[in-house]
């Protein structure tokens, strides 16, 4: 079983549709959750952080933790054309080795 | 500004030499990531630096691989003897807190 499974889509959206990602893991000891936002042959840019369960907000941007179910998720609210991108969940129980996703490709259509 | 500069952002190679990827912090740390991302596929952990040690590794990381901080701020990821499954994005990370900030990548293709 993969330690973190995520839906590689593609997703694609109207212009200010809301956007649901998610993922699911297998290890309880993860505590440490991040969402990243990849351009194509770009690095990851951290968009998200959370440690434990929870939710957080930053502008348009929601990130949801269920400890109880090993499930996150990310929210864009009115979601724009240059949202489109890659978005990668990365988790952690120490700290130290992140594990990722496969990344979800989403496009957001004028 | 990013807070990791990656050199080369591309590089070409031939199968059988060796490479040596290049990572420059802004700021100075002792917890350091070598991450890489096959084209299509995902982001995998190749090894964590602490202090001038291998703090981790995976599987990925054999003995063709080897890390180095030369001169106490560059990092380095060398490959001895490539091969073309080692053709892949390479990203450089670094920790503030818990929260990691990749590299833009070295692209590296092996012909």
């Amino acid at each position: 079983q993969k330690e973190v499974e995520q839906d590689p889509g593609p997703l694609s959206v109207p212009e200010g549709a809301i956007v649901s990602l998610n993922c699911t893991y297998s290890n309880s000891a993860f505590q440490y959750f991040m969402w990243y936002r990849q351009y194509s042959r770009k690095g990851p840019e951290l968009l998200m952080y959370t440690y434990s369960s929870g939710n957080k907000e930053d502008g348009r941007f929601t990130a949801q933790v269920d400890k109880s179910s090993k499930y996150i998720s990310l929210f864009i609210r009115d979601s724009q054309p240059s949202d489109s991108a890659t978005y990668l969940c990365a988790m952690s129980d120490t700290g130290n080795q992140f594990y990722f996703g496969t990344g979800t490709s989403l496009t957001v259509i004028p | 500004e990013p807070e990791v500069t990656q050199t080369p952002s591309h590089q070409v190679t031939q199968m059988g030499q060796e490479v040596i990827l290049r990572c420059v912090p802004i700021s100075n740390h002792l917890y350091f990531y070598w991450y890489r991302q096959i084209l299509g596929q995902k982001v995998e952990f190749l090894v964590s630096f602490y202090n001038n040690e291998i703090s981790e590794k995976s599987e990925i990381f054999d003995d063709q691989f080897s890390v180095e901080r030369p001169d106490g701020s560059n990092f380095t990821l060398k490959i001895r003897s490539t091969k073309l499954e080692d053709s892949a994005m390479y990203f450089c990370a670094i920790f503030k807190g818990t929260e990691a900030f990749f590299g833009q990548g070295t692209r590296l293709t092996v012909v």
